[in-house]
C-alpha cells in the first residue's frame, strides 16, 4: 500500500458546524502533514506531526485543531470556520521528517464553508 | 528568504509537441528538488526528485535537469498528451521539514 487516503473528498459546512477531515497511510511513515491550498496557489503548510507529536504549527487559527491518534491516522477538526477557509486540504506523509525521503500527498478534501 | 520561481506561469501546446518548464530557486541549505504534477482539485503526484549531485533524471516522458551551481531546474515533457494538462509544481527541500513550493506552471495540451 503506497498511498495516502483522505476522507471525505468533498465537504460543505456552515460556519457553526463542527466537522473533521481524516487522513490515513499504511506505509509506516512517521511524519504527517496538513496543507491548505487555495485555487491557483501552491500548498501552504499548516501542521507537521513527527512520531505522533505535533512538531510544527504554522500559526494556524485555533478553529483548526489537528490530532494524530496513531502512526497511521491524522485528523483535522474544524469548528467555527469562515468562508475564506474554503480550500483544498491536503494531507501528506513521509518516512521521517528529516532526510531525503519522498513526501506523498493524498488526493485532498475540497472544503466549502458557507 | 527561501524562494522558488517558476516560468512560464501558463503554457498552451499542441498534442504531440515537446515543452520545457523552468524553476529557479534561492533555498539554502539545499537538500533536494522535486517536480510534482497536480491535476485540478487533486493532490500533487511526484514526478522526479533530485539531490545536489544529480543533474538529470527521467521518468517516462518527463526529464528533469538540475544545475546546483546556478540553482536552476527544468522539466522537459516529450510528445505531450492530453492527460499532461495539469499544474506542474517545483518544490525545494531546504532545512529540517522545510519545503518551499513554486507557484506552478499551468500546462494545457490542446488536441
Amino acid at each position: 500500500d503506497t498511498e495516502v487516503t483522505q476522507t471525505p473528498k468533498h465537504l460543505v459546512m456552515g460556519m457553526t458546524n463542527k466537522k473533521s477531515l481524516k487522513c490515513e497511510q499504511h506505509m509506516g511513515h512517521r511524519a504527517m502533514y496538513w496543507y491548505k491550498q487555495k485555487a491557483k496557489k501552491p500548498p501552504e503548510l499548516m501542521f507537521v506531526y513527527s512520531y505522533e507529536k505535533l512538531s510544527i504549527n504554522e500559526s494556524v487559527p485555533s478553529r483548526f485543531s489537528p490530532e494524530c491518534p496513531n502512526s497511521s491516522l491524522l485528523n483535522l477538526h474544524l469548528h467555527a470556520l469562515q468562508p475564506e477557509d474554503s480550500a483544498l486540504y491536503l494531507c501528506a506523509s513521509r518516512h521521517s521528517a528529516g532526510g531525503q525521503n519522498e513526501q506523498f500527498f493524498g488526493p485532498g478534501t475540497r472544503l466549502t464553508v458557507l | 528568504k527561501n524562494q522558488v520561481e517558476q516560468s512560464p506561469q501558463s503554457l498552451i501546446i499542441l498534442e504531440g509537441k515537446n515543452c520545457t518548464l523552468q524553476c529557479n530557486y534561492t533555498v539554502s541549505p539545499f537538500s533536494n528538488l522535486r517536480w510534482y504534477k497536480q491535476d485540478t482539485g487533486r493532490g500533487p503526484v511526484s514526478l522526479t526528485i533530485m539531490t545536489f549531485s544529480e543533474n538529470t533524471k527521467s521518468n517516462g516522458r518527463y526529464t528533469a535537469t538540475l544545475d546546483a551551481d546556478t540553482k536552476q531546474s527544468s522539466l522537459h515533457i516529450t510528445a505531450s498528451q492530453l492527460s499532461d494538462s495539469a499544474s506542474y509544481i517545483c518544490v525545494v527541500r531546504g532545512g529540517y521539514s522545510t519545503l518551499t513550493f513554486g507557484k506552478g506552471t499551468m500546462l494545457l495540451v490542446s488536441p
